[in-house]
């Protein structure tokens, strides 16, 4: 099965500032099926991202994904109070698929 | 618009049996792959399997089969995980979650339950 490595484990922001998160996965993801996810404590988690760049309906702007093969990236421009949570990539071009083990995003 | 809809909390001891439900509210999602995910407490998200209620044929990951049993009505939109000896390692928020359409293929998940936590303590 395909494993995905997230980092940084934890990244501290200050509202205002720009976060970059990293999902490595062992192999190449079929036809870039990578999805991302947020959850904030005690939530279900909401789809962010899906085919690696493509925003979930009523998504901001301010999230935007990238990535190719084993490398992808979650953006969040200008990060808001309300986007201090858990983030999750998850691949879905293999069976089983899969999820990362998360990257939580704090405030500094 | 569509909403996955849980069974409540469940506090239970090792040995006995649960089934948790999850039902579509609002809409049909007979057609869809209604998955179950484990969230261990402090954890991450685990795919433990999923079904179309149409064709009520579960598909289950690995680590999960034999242990758990998936099920749906698809009179009712509603799937259910079932657990016949819970062990305390059990316990989880469990979630299910909207996966792909007529396939049971891998897929993203775009509409979630609100979760069932259960608790497995002696």
């Amino acid at each position: 099965e395909i494993v995905l490595t997230q980092s940084p484990g934890t990244l501290s922001l200050s509202p205002g500032e720009r976060g970059t998160l990293s999902c490595r996965a062992s192999q190449h993801i079929n036809n870039d099926y990578l999805a991302w996810y947020q959850q904030t404590p005690g939530q279900a988690p909401r789809l962010l991202i899906s085919g690696a760049s493509s925003r979930a309906s009523g998504i901001p702007d301010r999230f935007s994904g990238s990535g190719s093969g084993t490398d992808f990236t979650l953006t969040i421009n200008r990060v808001e109070p309300e986007d201090f949570a858990v983030y999750y990539c998850q691949q879905y071009g293999s069976s089983p698929q899969t999820f990362g083990p998360g990257t939580k995003v704090d405030m500094k | 618009q569509v909403q996955l809809v849980q069974s409540g909390a469940a506090v239970k001891q090792p040995g006995s049996s649960l089934r948790v439900s999850c039902k579509a509210s609002g809409g049909s999602l007979a057609h869809h792959t209604i998955a179950w995910v484990r969230q261990a407490p402090g954890q991450g998200l685990e795919w433990m399997g999923g079904v179309i209620p149409i064709f009520n044929s579960p598909k289950y990951a690995q680590k999960f089969q034999g242990k758990v049993t998936i099920t749906a009505d698809k009179s009712s939109s509603t799937a259910y995980l079932e657990f016949n000896s819970l062990r305390s390692d059990d316990t989880a928020v469990y979630y299910c979650a909207r996966g792909s359409q007529f396939t049971s293929r891998p897929w993203f998940f775009d509409l979630w339950g609100r979760g069932t936590l259960v608790s497995v303590s002696s």
